[in-house]
């Protein structure tokens, strides 16, 4: 079974406020995450990174949190826009290899209100 | 745009039919990976080459078969095509120096009827 899954499925919220979406993983083994943004119609797009030596990992307006020791997590918005509704898939990578075969979670799909 | 093309966008075809899916992958980009995206299963890894060799193997049915050819675009070949088989296919490249982001295509949607 999937070893990615995310604690909520939708998410609304006002346009300005701070969207945070939840992602839990199982594999311990895991070691490097990937937060993709799909909007209806298109392919995932690459959002942010970060590898299990990090805890924390900023990018324009989004943040990614990562707790190793409860396996959890999350991708922040700031301000959040009308642009950025859309379906968002948290994916990860076991490390070892040269496989890079990522595992993503069912996505949580995120409605801003204007 | 993530600078990997998919072609065709939309197939429709019947039960029983083959199909071939195409893939350009970024310029300089050497690994390419197919998924498939349905309702019920989400984003399912298929297949992945690098530079003209399988690296790696999802939950590929062995109705479906894949290739990298020497120009590094690949093809995702389907057959003996059944309803359930109708989802979007997309395509992922990854550069040679950081091989983990993938950069996807806009995806081929196929519906089997």
């Amino acid at each position: 079974g999937e070893s990615v899954g995310l604690h909520l499925p939708t998410l609304s919220v006002q346009e300005g406020d701070n969207s945070i979406i939840n992602c839990a993983y199982s594999n311990s083994a895991s070691d490097y995450f990937i937060w993709y943004k799909q909007e209806s119609g298109k392919g995932p797009q690459f959002i942010i990174d970060i590898r299990s030596n990090m805890d924390k990992r900023q990018g324009q307006r989004v943040t990614v949190l990562l707790n190793k020791t409860v396996k959890h997590l999350s991708l922040q918005i700031a301000a959040t826009q009308p642009g950025d509704s859309a379906v968002y898939f948290c994916a990860e990578r076991i490390a070892g290899g040269s496989n890079y075969k990522l595992t993503f979670g069912k996505g949580t799909l995120l409605t801003v209100n204007p | 745009d993530s600078g990997v093309t998919q072609t065709p966008k939309h197939l429709i075809t019947a039960t029983g039919q083959r199909v071939t899916l195409r893939c350009s992958p970024r310029s300089g980009d050497l690994s390419v990976y197919w998924y498939q995206q349905s309702l019920d299963q989400g984003l399912q890894f298929l297949i992945q080459y690098y530079n003209g060799e399988e690296r790696a193997k999802g939950n590929i049915l062995e109705r479906f078969s894949a290739q990298q050819f020497p120009d590094l675009h690949s093809e995702l070949n389907l057959s003996s095509l059944e309803l359930g088989d109708s989802a979007l296919y997309f395509c992922a490249s990854s550069p040679v120096t950081a091989a983990d982001t993938q950069y996807f295509g806009p995806g081929t949607r196929l519906t089997v009827l």
